[in-house]
């Protein structure tokens, strides 16, 4: 069936270093792919999004890419804080459903 | 604009049990989804309203069942609870179908069933 497939499921980056999650997803009909970060206590939050006819996204220290031909793509988190520990979440949305991946922990150490 | 709210934020039940959670989606918003969240099985869709019709269902029993008003607030229940349903249930809203718009998700309520 389809499936997202998340990695790593844990990151722990020195503050002010980069950091790289990336995901793969089965379903050919994808063609929406946000990023979530999800805090302790609280809903998922979109961090930034990409629809299938753009390769790359930035929006400040974050950014995402996307390569449909090999069916992945991947967050970038330049300049890590404190602050953007939390748990990030892929997500594809095809013929008529979001499906999530497994989740990645970030712990940024200050 | 105010946010996604979810009421009650916490909940308890005993398994056999039945329970209904609410959702009242960002003003001007017309699609509300229905998520699972558990610690094994990941974020999981359960199903979305659109103006009051249910558009989409995930892979969920019949015991899951939702409707939405015409005001586009949106109310999900659990027949007959089992252990297993204990779970973070989010919902969330968007202007538009799902995957059309940017989906806003609310802080969840927390079903625990003894």
């Amino acid at each position: 069936g389809e499936n997202v497939e998340q990695h790593p499921s844990t990151l722990s980056v020195q503050e002010g270093d980069s950091a790289v999650i990336k995901c793969t997803y089965s379903d050919s009909a994808s063609n929406y792919f946000p990023w979530y970060k999800q805090e302790l206590g609280k809903g998922p939050q979109l961090i930034i999004d990409i629809r299938s006819n753009v390769g790359e996204k930035k929006d400040q220290r974050i950014a995402v890419t996307l390569n449909k031909t090999a069916k992945h793509f991947s967050l970038h988190i330049t300049e890590t804080q404190p602050e953007d520990s939390a748990v990030y979440f892929c997500a594809t949305h095809g013929a008529y459903k979001y499906i999530f991946g497994t989740g990645t922990r970030l712990k940024v150490l200050a | 604009k105010a946010g996604v709210t979810q009421t009650p934020r916490y909940l308890i039940k005993t398994r056999g049990q039945q329970v209904t959670l609410s959702c009242s989606p960002i003003s001007g918003h017309r699609s509300v989804s229905w998520y699972q969240q558990t610690p094994g099985q990941g974020l999981q869709f359960l199903f979305e309203y659109f103006s009051e019709t249910q558009r989409n269902k995930g892979n969920f029993p019949g015991r899951f069942s939702g409707r939405q008003f015409s005001n586009s607030r949106s109310e999900m229940n659990v027949s007959t609870l089992e252990l297993g349903d204990s779970a973070l249930y989010l919902c969330a809203s968007s202007q538009g179908l799902a995957g059309t718009d940017t989906q806003y998700f609310g802080p969840g309520t927390r079903l625990t069933v003894l």
